[in-house]
């Protein structure tokens, strides 16, 4: 069963400090991979998206995959406290496979 | 804000009581998640439907979990005979296709079985 690992657990960093959360799939068969930000008492919602080798940039937010590893991380810049979420990344080989999620870490930007 | 709608918001039930949940996928979007996320934000997935059909569900939705998607109708997740280990949070997310698309979730329902 596909497993979807994520580091670290838990991560504080100060106001306007960077942030980088790691994840790694264990099926080969992976094509897609998200990172989903939940904030406490919400629902997730997609942050970004990335299919392809190499790196995303949206504003503050930097994502990279490398495929030969099925390892993503996502890169926060200038961080601000209201990024004090749960980050999820989920992957899918596509098709009808459903997203499987990681344990999430969880972040806190302290002021 | 969510366009999937899920509902109620919170459910209550002692144990061995039925536990019924609804979910409107975004308009659209034909292919339909259940995820039970648990207090430690473990998520499990549980069942999804295209349509009104059943595409991948696990070992243990077939057991005491029902689920379905009727045509005109919100899609519902029931537990037969809810159990302590069943408190959770139940997500409900809609996407335009299944694994290769990103998924819109709901508010979810915050099952506790007492």
């Amino acid at each position: 069963q596909q497993k979807v690992q994520q580091s670290p657990e838990s991560l504080i960093v100060p106001e306007g400090g960077m942030a980088s959360l790691n994840c790694t799939s264990s099926d080969r068969n992976v094509d897609y991979f998200w990172w989903y930000r939940q904030h406490s008492g919400k629902s997730p919602k997609m942050l970004m998206s990335i299919f392809s080798n190499g790196e995303k940039e949206e504003g503050r937010f930097t994502v990279h995959l490398n495929k030969a590893s099925l390892h993503t991380s996502l890169h926060i810049r200038d961080s601000q406290p209201s990024d004090s979420a749960l980050y999820l990344c989920a992957a899918s080989p596509g098709g009808n496979y459903k997203p499987t999620f990681g344990k999430g870490t969880s972040l806190v930007v302290h002021p | 804000n969510s366009k999937v709608i899920q509902t109620p918001r919170y459910l209550v039930k002692g144990q061995g009581q039925k536990a019924k949940m609804r979910c409107i996928p975004e308009k659209g979007h034909p292919v339909v998640f259940w995820y039970q996320q648990n207090k430690n934000n473990e998520f499990k997935f549980l069942i999804n439907f295209q349509n009104q059909e059943v595409l991948q569900q696990i070992d243990m939705t077939e057991k005491r979990f029902s689920a379905e998607c009727p045509s005109n109708s919100p899609c519902s997740l029931e537990i037969q005979s809810s159990e302590a280990g069943d408190s959770a949070l139940y997500l409900c997310a809609s996407s335009l296709l299944g694994g290769a698309e990103t998924l819109y979730f709901g508010s979810g329902t915050r099952l506790t079985v007492l």
